[in-house]
């Protein structure tokens, strides 16, 4: 049974960064597709960008490039976002997702991350 | 980036009865093998999103056979026969042809 299970909730200032980490379990890792969601309150589902671990090069979706990071560490199937220069249209739910029959057939149970002064 | 665009964004449906919400893509999603590459994901209150439906027509693993997906190239449909209560939430469709992946705006489902 695949599981994703993401760290916890964050509450940063404007112009901090924010690091979420997802730790995956109960099936092979590093050539599966790893992508990242999020649902901003009152807004859709939003792709953020995404990483195969075994290849290493993230893509990220265009308005994200330059302040989003994504990263894998194979030795504890772990996956990670960092973004920067938050503002407050960044509050929002993570999740961490997982390729099966589709891109996004597995989720974690999301993160809220809290943007506010 | 390929723009998805839902209709209606809610929609109360009485039990027992059937619900449809459409999707359409700016580009064509049919890739040149013959796929769709077309997804359907509800979020139900307070859970994850769920994935219902890929390559437009095909269920994933558990999802009941009420729920089908139809459509080709830029026009798409989600249906659900025998609406439960379990079935209130948020439905999405998503484009996975390329990246960036895009979403439609969401279509929320509510029983009468």
């Amino acid at each position: 049974q695949v599981q994703l299970v993401q760290s916890g909730a964050e509450v940063k200032k404007p112009g901090s960064s924010v690091k979420v980490s997802c730790k995956a379990s109960g099936d092979t890792f590093s050539s599966y597709s790893f992508n990242w969601v999020r649902l901003a309150p009152g807004q859709g589902l939003e792709w953020l960008g995404g990483i195969i671990p075994v290849l290493r090069t993230p893509n990220y979706a265009q308005k994200f490039q330059g302040r989003l990071t994504i990263s894998a560490d194979e030795s504890t199937t772990s996956l990670f976002m960092e973004l920067s220069g938050l503002r407050p249209d960044d509050t929002a739910v993570y999740y961490c997702t997982r390729i099966s029959q589709s891109l996004f057939g597995y989720w974690g149970q999301g993160t809220l991350v809290t943007v506010s002064s | 980036d390929i723009v998805m665009t839902q209709s209606p964004l809610s929609l109360a449906v009485t039990p027992g009865e059937s619900a449809s919400i459409s999707c359409k893509s700016s580009q064509s999603l049919l890739h040149s093998n013959g796929n769709n590459y077309l997804d359907w994901y509800v979020q139900r209150p307070g859970q994850s999103p769920q994935l219902l439906i890929y390559l437009g027509s095909d269920r994933a693993s558990g999802v009941p056979d009420r729920f089908s997906g139809s459509g080709s190239g830029t026009d798409f449909t989600l249906k659900i026969s025998r609406v439960e209560a379990e079935d209130v939430g948020v439905y999405y469709c998503m484009q996975a042809l390329q990246p960036s992946y895009t979403f439609g705006q969401g279509t929320r489902l509510e029983i009468k």
